[in-house]
């Protein structure tokens, strides 16, 4: 089945660093790729939607200077996190579906913590 | 505007005994709607989906969901619960034509299974 594979899945970092995470799908090729980011015991949020070779949409209120998000080629999106604060502290995660209509599959997260 | 309501945060069942999540949803047109389980510091799996056809749908690890369109609603359903069914359920929807969409997700409901 199609795999998504998210990397690193976890990570520390200091105040004012730069964090980037990559989300690949294995066995497929993702056009789009969803990035979506979840605070304890809360939904996803979309953060932004991530179209290859083009620029990403951003949803409301997501900084796209801070959330950098590049979908380089059919199977490799990458987002980073500019300048961590300890509020950016969360739990990342990017999808990806392989048709049309199927579902998204997801990463298994990357849980960043900024100190 | 589409949105997802999961209005319950936690749903605590006995093993053995048949469990319900419930979900209702807004969207434009027909709707396609999904279940996600999520496992703690864990990406979120796949488990049915509802495009068309039959209200009653099957997915995996035994749960299924019916789907009522009059009562907007899209209820998770297992006839006996497992102490492994403990985890964070997620119901999820968007657009049926709208096929380059990212989903939108539920708040969530905590399935607790006691033995």
């Amino acid at each position: 089945g199609a795999v998504v594979s998210q990397h690193p899945s976890w990570v520390i970092c200091k105040s004012g660093t730069s964090v980037k995470i990559e989300c690949r799908s294995l066995d497929f090729q993702a056009t789009t790729m969803f990035w979506y980011r979840q605070f304890p015991k809360q939904s996803l949020m979309l953060m932004a939607t991530s179209n290859e070779g083009s620029k990403a949409t951003y949803e409301q209120g997501v900084e796209k200077d801070k959330f950098l998000i590049n979908h380089a080629s059919l199977t490799l999106s990458t987002l980073t996190v500019t300048s961590a604060h300890p509020e950016d502290s969360s739990f990342y995660i990017c999808s990806a579906k392989d048709r049309v209509n199927s579902p998204l599959h997801f990463g298994n997260g990357t849980r960043l913590t900024v100190t | 505007a589409q949105s997802v309501a999961q209005p319950e945060d936690q749903v605590n069942v006995a093993e053995g005994n048949p469990l319900t999540v419930k979900c209702t949803y807004s969207v434009s047109g027909n709707p396609y709607l999904f279940w996600y389980v999520q496992y703690p510091n864990r990406g979120l799996q796949f488990l049915l989906k509802y495009i068309t056809g039959d209200n009653l749908v099957k997915g995996s690890y035994g749960f299924e969901a019916e789907f009522n369109k009059s009562q907007t609603s899209f209820h998770l359903k297992k006839p006996s619960a497992l102490v492994s069914d403990s985890a964070l359920y997620f119901c999820a929807v968007r657009g049926l034509q709208q096929a380059g969409t990212a989903l939108i997700f539920g708040k969530g409901t905590t399935l607790s299974v006691s033995s």
